[in-house]
């Protein structure tokens, strides 16, 4: 089983700073299959990025992702106050088939 | 604007069949490349995948629920749904329906790109 790990839970900002997410896999994931979600407080997550890079439709572009192999990142340049969330990452490969990561609390200052 | 949204009972008794249904507008559940799945959140927690159907009838399960779920696909009403068997208070979460882009074509694939807005189902007598 693929394991995503996203550490640490919780990144405390301030706006307009830039946000680096983390998001290690206990196995190489191929780039193709991994994707980034954003989740607002009583809200359904929202696709961000896909194929690790990939930005979905009507995302800012302040949102980037990057990684290959084990460890993948999700930049925010420039936090906005929506910006503040749970950010998950979550992969498709070997069984499972699919899992996602913990997530990541971006956080006020 | 391809719109999910999810329906079904908001309290399910322990040992009994939890049973959902997600009716998709704005687009149809026949559309080639895209599987439409089950994903959950417990309180407080994170994602957890239950499984992902196409409307061949090809689907992917979670294994660790594998035993106790169905997915099926109504193509004449544009539905589909989740039955999950023997619930239990640790199956307690907001249930959401996805889209999932499938890898026939090959690129990014596996992602899901539209939800539904959740429903909250508890486990409780």
């Amino acid at each position: 089983e693929i394991v995503l790990t996203q550490s640490p839970g919780t990144l405390s900002f301030s706006p307009g700073e830039r946000a680096t997410l983390s998001c290690r896999a206990s196995q190489s994931v191929s780039s193709s299959y991994l994707a980034w979600y954003q989740q607002r407080r009583g809200q359904a997550p929202r696709l961000l990025i896909y194929g690790a890079s990939n930005r979905a439709s009507g995302i800012p572009d302040r949102f980037s992702g990057s990684g290959s192999g084990t460890d993948f990142t999700l930049t925010i340049s420039g936090l906005e106050p929506d910006d503040f969330a749970v950010y998950f990452c979550q992969q498709y490969g070997s069984s499972p088939p699919l899992t996602f990561g913990g997530g990541t609390k971006v956080d006020i200052k | 604007q391809l719109q999910l949204q999810e329906s079904g009972p908001g309290l399910v008794k322990p040992s009994e069949t939890l049973s959902l249904t997600c009716t998709v507008s704005g687009g149809s559940i026949r559309t080639n490349n895209y599987y439409w799945g089950w994903i959950r959140q417990p309180p407080g927690k994170g994602l957890e995948w239950i499984g992902s159907m196409y409307y061949s009838g090809s689907a992917y399960y979670n294994p660790s629920l594998k035993s106790r779920v169905t997915i099926s696909l109504d193509t004449s009403k544009n539905q589909f749904s989740l039955k999950l068997s023997s619930v239990t208070a640790a199956d307690t979460a907001v249930y959401y329906c996805a889209r999932m882009r499938g890898g026939l074509l090959g690129g990014p694939s596996y992602y899901f790109d539209y939800w539904g807005q959740g429903t909250l189902v508890t486990v409780s007598s």
